[in-house]
């Protein structure tokens, strides 16, 4: 079946530093792909997509690349703020499946 | 344009009992699914309903239901309640089945004692 694998948190970082959470996926088709943030008490919010190859999602500073070659959607930011300290969730659908797979999250701390 | 919406946020309930959560999605999406989170498992998708019919279901036991109304409004009952039920169950609505971007309300939080 279809699966996402991301990196094991926790990520302790430093303000401004530059972060890197790795994603791969296992899917029949062509799957779109999300990065999803959830701060504490809250319920998801998508941070960024991309629905094919080769196409990249950006958002607020973030941004992935849709990988087909290596089955990979890693997320990237230059410079963090401690605003950016959340859990983060890489997730696919897969077209015919009509639902989201996540991955396990990684928590992100980022200290000033 | 208000966003999804689930009620209620918290909730305490003891083992045996049953509990009713709601979901008012954004207006005019029609499709709406429901995951469940816990430390140990993650974000686990539970079903999904689209113009008033399950479309798709998790693996989940049987005492987990739910159902959608002709306004898109939807409704999950878990029933006979053990304390691994203790999770946040979110709730998420998109345009229609095809419509890859789905929009996540706040979760309830239920905890079974």
């Amino acid at each position: 079946g279809d699966s996402v694998t991301q990196m094991e948190g926790p990520v302790t970082l430093s303000e401004e530093a530059f972060l890197t959470i790795n994603c791969t996926y296992t899917a029949t088709g062509y799957p779109s792909l999300f990065w999803y943030v959830q701060y504490p008490g809250e319920g998801l919010q998508l941070l960024l997509k991309a629905t094919k190859a080769d196409d990249k999602g950006s958002n607020k500073g973030f941004e992935a690349t849709y990988r087909k070659e290596t089955t990979s959607f890693h997320l990237e930011k230059g410079s963090v703020q401690v605003s950016d300290s959340a859990v983060y969730f890489c997730a696919l659908w897969a077209p015919n499946d009509y639902k989201l797979s996540f991955g396990a999250g990684t928590t992100v701390t980022v200290r000033a | 344009k208000a966003g999804v919406t689930q009620t209620p946020r918290y909730l305490i309930k003891t083992r045996g009992q049953q509990v009713t959560l709601s979901c008012s999605p954004i207006s005019g999406h029609r499709s709406v699914s429901w995951y469940q989170q816990t430390p140990g498992q993650g974000l686990q998708f539970l079903f999904e309903y689209f113009s008033e019919t399950q479309r798709n279901k998790g693996n989940f036991p049987g005492r987990f239901s739910g159902r959608q109304f002709s306004n898109s409004r939807s409704e999950m009952n878990v029933s006979t309640l053990e304390l691994g039920d203790s999770a946040l169950y979110l709730c998420a609505s998109s345009q229609d089945r095809m419509n890859t971007e789905a929009f996540f309300g706040q979760g309830t939080r239920l905890t079974v004692v």
